[in-house]
Protein backbone atom coordinates (compact mmCIF):
# COMPACT_ATOMS: atom_id res chain seq x y z
CA UNK A 1 0.00 0.00 0.00
CA UNK A 2 1.69 2.99 -1.50
CA UNK A 3 -0.80 5.82 -0.42
CA UNK A 4 -1.90 8.00 2.48
CA UNK A 5 -5.68 7.88 2.79
CA UNK A 6 -8.33 10.14 4.36
CA UNK A 7 -12.04 10.01 5.75
CA UNK A 8 -14.12 11.65 5.26
CA UNK A 9 -13.85 13.41 1.94
CA UNK A 10 -16.45 16.17 2.71
CA UNK A 11 -17.12 17.64 6.09
CA UNK A 12 -20.03 20.17 6.81
CA UNK A 13 -20.16 20.85 10.62
CA UNK A 14 -21.83 24.19 12.69
CA UNK A 15 -19.44 25.95 15.35
CA UNK A 16 -20.81 24.19 17.79
CA UNK A 17 -20.18 20.45 16.88
CA UNK A 18 -17.51 18.79 17.10
CA UNK A 19 -15.96 16.06 14.84
CA UNK A 20 -12.95 14.57 13.86
CA UNK A 21 -10.53 13.66 10.43
CA UNK A 22 -8.81 10.41 10.22
CA UNK A 23 -5.79 9.57 8.14
CA UNK A 24 -4.02 6.78 7.67
CA UNK A 25 -0.74 5.11 6.03
CA UNK A 26 0.52 1.45 6.20
CA UNK A 27 4.28 3.02 4.21
CA UNK A 28 6.21 2.66 7.60
CA UNK A 29 6.36 6.11 7.61
CA UNK A 30 7.53 7.73 11.01
CA UNK A 31 6.23 11.05 10.19
CA UNK A 32 2.92 12.21 9.69
CA UNK A 33 2.07 15.99 9.12
CA UNK A 34 -1.14 17.77 9.15
CA UNK A 35 -1.44 20.98 6.76
CA UNK A 36 -4.09 23.19 5.62
CA UNK A 37 -5.00 24.54 2.07
CA UNK A 38 -7.25 27.93 1.66
CA UNK A 39 -8.32 27.99 -1.93
CA UNK A 40 -5.58 29.15 -4.81
CA UNK A 41 -3.00 28.98 -1.92
CA UNK A 42 -0.26 26.88 -0.84
CA UNK A 43 -0.38 24.02 2.26
CA UNK A 44 0.26 25.62 5.20
CA UNK A 45 1.64 23.39 8.08
CA UNK A 46 -0.04 22.75 11.28
CA UNK A 47 1.52 19.81 13.22
CA UNK A 48 3.84 17.03 12.92
CA UNK A 49 4.31 14.23 14.39
CA UNK A 50 7.86 12.15 14.67
CA UNK A 51 7.60 8.64 15.93
CA UNK A 52 3.98 9.11 17.35
CA UNK A 53 4.92 12.17 19.38
CA UNK A 54 4.06 15.97 18.54
CA UNK A 55 7.46 17.48 17.40
CA UNK A 56 6.39 20.77 15.67
CA UNK A 57 2.98 22.57 16.16
CA UNK A 58 2.76 25.77 14.29
CA UNK A 59 0.78 28.26 17.07
CA UNK A 60 -2.40 26.35 15.81
CA UNK A 61 -5.30 27.50 18.14
CA UNK A 62 -6.50 25.15 20.42
CA UNK A 63 -9.85 24.30 18.64
CA UNK A 64 -7.30 22.02 16.35
CA UNK A 65 -6.08 19.15 18.34
CA UNK A 66 -3.87 16.34 17.45
CA UNK A 67 -3.66 12.95 17.89
CA UNK A 68 -1.61 10.16 16.78
CA UNK A 69 -2.56 6.78 18.48
CA UNK A 70 -0.48 4.53 16.98
CA UNK A 71 2.54 4.96 14.04
CA UNK A 72 -0.53 4.24 11.28
CA UNK A 73 -2.76 6.41 12.23
CA UNK A 74 -3.22 10.82 12.52
CA UNK A 75 -6.67 12.05 14.00
CA UNK A 76 -7.27 15.80 13.76
CA UNK A 77 -10.16 16.32 17.00
CA UNK A 78 -12.03 19.62 15.54
CA UNK A 79 -14.31 21.84 18.13
CA UNK A 80 -15.85 25.42 18.12
CA UNK A 81 -14.32 25.74 14.35
CA UNK A 82 -15.11 29.23 12.71
CA UNK A 83 -16.23 29.65 9.22
CA UNK A 84 -12.89 31.13 8.41
CA UNK A 85 -11.10 27.66 9.62
CA UNK A 86 -13.13 26.00 6.46
CA UNK A 87 -10.17 25.05 4.03
CA UNK A 88 -8.71 22.05 2.68
CA UNK A 89 -7.43 19.80 5.28
CA UNK A 90 -4.32 17.61 4.33
CA UNK A 91 -2.12 14.56 5.99
CA UNK A 92 0.62 13.79 4.49
CA UNK A 93 3.50 11.25 5.56
CA UNK A 94 7.51 10.63 5.27
CA UNK A 95 9.88 7.48 6.25
CA UNK A 96 12.52 9.00 9.46
CA UNK A 97 15.52 6.98 8.23
CA UNK A 98 18.64 7.85 10.19
CA UNK A 99 21.15 10.20 8.28
CA UNK A 100 18.54 11.23 5.69
CA UNK A 101 17.73 14.59 6.69
CA UNK A 102 15.02 15.13 3.96
CA UNK A 103 12.58 12.64 2.80
CA UNK A 104 9.64 12.99 -0.03
CA UNK A 105 6.27 13.89 1.89
CA UNK A 106 3.20 11.99 0.37
CA UNK A 107 0.17 13.30 0.82
CA UNK A 108 -3.37 12.47 0.85
CA UNK A 109 -6.56 13.64 -1.02
CA UNK A 110 -8.04 15.93 1.85
CA UNK A 111 -10.66 16.63 3.81
CA UNK A 112 -12.92 19.36 2.57
CA UNK A 113 -14.29 21.19 5.47
CA UNK A 114 -17.15 23.89 5.58
CA UNK A 115 -17.72 25.51 8.91
CA UNK A 116 -21.29 27.15 9.04
CA UNK B 1 11.71 31.86 9.56
CA UNK B 2 12.01 30.44 5.56
CA UNK B 3 10.19 32.28 2.89
CA UNK B 4 9.76 30.72 -0.37
CA UNK B 5 8.55 33.64 -3.22
CA UNK B 6 7.67 31.83 -6.59
CA UNK B 7 6.72 33.47 -10.15
CA UNK B 8 5.17 33.85 -12.41
CA UNK B 9 1.80 33.25 -10.38
CA UNK B 10 0.32 32.19 -13.91
CA UNK B 11 1.63 30.93 -17.05
CA UNK B 12 0.44 30.02 -20.14
CA UNK B 13 2.31 27.80 -22.96
CA UNK B 14 1.46 26.19 -26.13
CA UNK B 15 1.50 22.81 -26.22
CA UNK B 16 5.22 21.49 -27.72
CA UNK B 17 6.53 24.75 -25.86
CA UNK B 18 8.58 25.17 -22.92
CA UNK B 19 7.91 26.48 -19.35
CA UNK B 20 10.15 27.93 -17.38
CA UNK B 21 8.80 28.22 -13.00
CA UNK B 22 11.22 30.53 -10.76
CA UNK B 23 11.43 30.12 -6.96
CA UNK B 24 14.11 32.19 -4.11
CA UNK B 25 14.62 31.01 -0.53
CA UNK B 26 15.53 32.90 1.98
CA UNK B 27 17.23 30.75 4.57
CA UNK B 28 20.68 28.96 3.25
CA UNK B 29 20.24 25.95 5.69
CA UNK B 30 17.32 24.91 3.42
CA UNK B 31 18.51 22.06 1.83
CA UNK B 32 15.89 19.87 0.20
CA UNK B 33 14.12 21.92 -2.71
CA UNK B 34 10.61 19.25 -3.78
CA UNK B 35 8.33 20.88 -6.54
CA UNK B 36 4.61 19.19 -6.27
CA UNK B 37 1.90 19.46 -8.57
CA UNK B 38 -1.52 19.52 -7.49
CA UNK B 39 -4.39 19.15 -10.58
CA UNK B 40 -7.90 20.66 -9.40
CA UNK B 41 -9.76 19.34 -6.56
CA UNK B 42 -6.92 16.76 -6.10
CA UNK B 43 -3.40 16.03 -3.58
CA UNK B 44 -0.10 17.55 -4.21
CA UNK B 45 2.00 15.12 -6.01
CA UNK B 46 5.91 15.28 -6.33
CA UNK B 47 7.42 15.57 -9.38
CA UNK B 48 10.90 15.78 -8.69
CA UNK B 49 12.90 17.15 -5.78
CA UNK B 50 16.46 18.47 -5.34
CA UNK B 51 18.74 17.97 -2.84
CA UNK B 52 21.56 20.90 -1.77
CA UNK B 53 24.74 19.10 -2.68
CA UNK B 54 23.16 18.78 -6.54
CA UNK B 55 23.01 21.65 -8.96
CA UNK B 56 20.91 19.96 -11.43
CA UNK B 57 18.03 17.08 -11.83
CA UNK B 58 16.44 15.67 -14.82
CA UNK B 59 13.66 13.14 -15.34
CA UNK B 60 12.52 12.83 -18.49
CA UNK B 61 10.77 16.31 -19.70
CA UNK B 62 10.89 17.76 -16.52
CA UNK B 63 14.58 19.18 -14.66
CA UNK B 64 15.21 21.23 -11.88
CA UNK B 65 18.21 23.76 -11.42
CA UNK B 66 19.63 25.04 -8.04
CA UNK B 67 21.57 27.99 -7.25
CA UNK B 68 22.97 27.79 -3.98
CA UNK B 69 24.28 31.10 -4.17
CA UNK B 70 21.87 33.13 -5.37
CA UNK B 71 18.78 30.92 -3.53
CA UNK B 72 17.14 30.43 -6.53
CA UNK B 73 15.60 27.17 -7.66
CA UNK B 74 13.71 26.48 -10.92
CA UNK B 75 11.49 23.90 -12.22
CA UNK B 76 11.78 23.43 -16.23
CA UNK B 77 9.64 21.34 -18.40
CA UNK B 78 9.96 20.92 -22.19
CA UNK B 79 7.52 20.12 -24.62
CA UNK B 80 4.45 20.72 -22.43
CA UNK B 81 1.48 18.89 -23.03
CA UNK B 82 -2.46 19.81 -21.67
CA UNK B 83 -2.24 17.26 -19.14
CA UNK B 84 0.55 19.52 -17.40
CA UNK B 85 -2.08 21.93 -16.94
CA UNK B 86 -2.07 22.41 -12.95
CA UNK B 87 -1.02 24.58 -10.08
CA UNK B 88 3.04 23.72 -9.40
CA UNK B 89 4.38 24.69 -5.42
CA UNK B 90 7.49 24.78 -5.16
CA UNK B 91 9.25 24.42 -1.03
CA UNK B 92 12.45 24.45 0.33
CA UNK B 93 13.28 22.34 3.39
CA UNK B 94 15.70 22.53 6.32
CA UNK B 95 16.12 18.93 7.55
CA UNK B 96 17.46 17.95 10.91
CA UNK B 97 19.69 14.54 10.41
CA UNK B 98 17.13 11.76 10.97
CA UNK B 99 14.11 14.55 11.99
CA UNK B 100 11.22 15.65 10.22
CA UNK B 101 11.88 18.16 7.17
CA UNK B 102 9.67 21.15 7.45
CA UNK B 103 8.17 22.14 4.44
CA UNK B 104 7.22 26.03 3.67
CA UNK B 105 5.60 26.31 0.43
CA UNK B 106 6.08 28.89 -2.36
CA UNK B 107 2.68 30.68 -3.78
CA UNK B 108 2.40 28.63 -6.76
CA UNK B 109 2.05 28.70 -10.46
CA UNK B 110 -1.02 28.29 -12.13
CA UNK B 111 0.20 26.50 -15.52
CA UNK B 112 -2.25 25.95 -19.04
CA UNK B 113 -0.85 24.44 -21.58
CA UNK B 114 -3.16 25.08 -24.55
CA UNK B 115 -3.60 22.58 -27.25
Amino acid sequence: DTEVTQTPKHLVMGMTNKKSLKCEQHMGHRAMYWYKQKAKKPPELMFVYSYEKLSINESVPSRFSPECPNSSLLNLHLHALQPEDSALYLCASSHLPSGMPYNEQFFGPGTRLTVL
Amino acid sequence: GENVEQHPSTLSVQEGDSAVIKCTYSDSASNYFPWYKQELGKRPQLIIDIRSNVGEKKDQRIAVTLNKTAKHFSLHITETQPEDSAVYFCAASIGYGGATNKLIFGTGTLLAVQP
